[in-house]
């Protein structure tokens, strides 16, 4: 039962435009939501998060909304930059789950110079 | 302040062997959790030490274990390796829940 899901494989775009990428859950009692940034070989690096008593996080170049009723967060970044380019995972816990996160299987973004 | 730091960063074992893996979380961060990632089944989580006690655990069978110290650095065992347990292990602190974790590196484990 795969309760986060990122739908798009691969997102391309150029350099300048927005990127925006989708996560949708299925489970209810999650409450907090976080994307990450992700190179082969290494962690994932902690990009920005947002409370389920929110619907919008900026963060420079970084936007999550979240829209609860959906059950649906996206990421945008403003304006792309080749060195975006990266496996995103987003990532949610609930407060029953303590720390454990669960993620999705992640969008390969390319941005082309 | 340091990062997540994570040892040995490669690894190579038989089947049947065992392993350890370290992790030692940011300063101050109590709460530590681990991952697996493989290509098939993106990133799992394992378990979830907090104050030296197992608070979460995943759905892997018994061969994978850990533990938590007193400084919260966090050692995780995986017994009687199997050749699907190659992946990239994962560790991640936090202050508490419901703030962001940070990764360290990960241990790239290869089973033979």
């Amino acid at each position: 039962d795969q309760q986060v899901k990122q739908n798009s494989p691969s997102l391309s775009v150029q350099e300048g435009r927005i990127s925006i990428l989708n996560c949708d859950y299925t489970n209810s009692m999650f409450d907090y939501f976080l994307w990450y940034k992700k190179y082969p070989a290494e962690g994932p690096t902690f990009l920005i998060s947002i409370s389920s008593i929110k619907d919008k996080n900026e963060d420079g170049r970084f936007t999550v909304f979240l829209n609860k009723s959906a059950k649906h967060l996206s990421l945008h970044i403003v304006p792309s930059q080749p060195g975006d380019s990266a496996v995103y995972f987003c990532a949610a816990s609930g407060e029953t789950s303590g720390s454990r996160l669960t993620f999705g299987e992640g969008t390969q973004l390319t941005v082309n110079p | 302040k340091a990062g997540v730091t994570q040892t040995p960063r490669y690894l190579i074992k038989t089947r049947g062997q065992q392993v350890t893996l370290s992790c030692s979380p940011i300063s101050g961060h109590r709460s530590v959790s681990w991952y697996q990632q493989t290509p098939g089944q993106g990133l799992q989580f394992l378990f979830e030490y907090f104050s030296e006690t197992q608070r979460n655990k995943g759905n892997f069978p018994g061969r994978f274990s850990g533990r938590q110290f007193s400084n919260s650095r966090s050692e995780m065992n995986v017994s009687t390796l199997e050749l699907g347990d190659s992946a990239l292990y994962l560790c991640a602190s936090s202050l508490a829940r419901g703030v962001e974790q940070f990764f360290g590196p990960g241990t790239r484990l290869t089973v033979l």
